[in-house]
């Protein structure tokens, strides 16, 4: 059965501190790991497509990175505007463009 | 741009009522999606639609009903509503299953006592 998983639940930061989000999946195949980020009574905001092992994606202070079991997403000196909640999908190759998500990271970060 | 709108934003209900959530998109988008989210569970697939008059099965297609009449709107219905589908209800679009991304709306918030 397929599984994603995103730890932490929860992270709390101080701004300019850097800290790295994780999404791990066990998948017959890999079509493509999306990260999404969602602000509360929000729909989610599309971030990153990955597709393959060694890929990696930058957008402002965050970065994504994949490789055959897990995605990490780096926010690099982050701001209190980047608090929010983190979202993790994936694309198997026999799902047809469904996607299955993660849980979540909820990101606080304090001035 | 609006992108994907979808009405209403929060609605109360009785066990045994039925109501129909409606999902706009104006990004001439193929694909349309409903899901769910539920604390702790992430969001989950209802039903989907691969263009205007399909409809498909998701992983969580019990108790729901959905219509893709015309190509810019995907009807999400609840037929008799049971305290099991209160929940936040997602409608998504896209234009490719696979090289798109998935644009969502705000959300129904949806409380069935």
């Amino acid at each position: 059965e397929d599984q994603v998983t995103q730890s932490p639940e929860a992270l709390r930061l101080q701004e300019g501190e850097s800290s790295s989000l994780n999404c791990s999946y066990t998948v017959s195949g890999l079509r493509g790991l999306f990260w999404y980020r969602q602000d509360p009574g929000k729909g989610p905001e599309f971030l990153f497509t990955l597709y393959s092992a060694g890929e990696e994606k930058e957008k402002e202070r965050l970065k994504a990175t994949l490789t055959k079991k897990e995605s990490f997403l780096h926010i690099t000196a982050p701001k209190p505007e980047d608090s929010a909640t983190y979202l993790c999908a994936v694309m198997t190759t026999d799902s047809w463009g469904k996607l299955q998500f993660g849980a979540g990271t909820q990101v606080v970060v304090t001035p | 741009n609006a992108g994907v709108t979808q009405t209403p934003k929060f609605r109360v209900l009785k066990t045994g009522q039925s109501m129909t959530l409606l999902c706009a998109q104006d990004m001439n988008h193929e694909y349309m999606y409903w899901y769910r989210q539920d604390p702790g569970m992430g969001l989950r697939l209802i039903h989907y639609s691969v263009g205007e008059g399909t409809t498909a099965k998701g992983e969580v297609p019990d108790g729901y009903n959905v219509s893709r009449l015309k190509k810019q709107n995907f009807l999400l219905g609840l037929e008799s509503a049971a305290p099991s589908q209160t929940s936040v209800y997602f409608c998504a679009s896209s234009y490719s299953t696979v090289l798109g991304p998935q644009h969502f709306g705000d959300g129904t918030r949806l409380s069935i006592l």
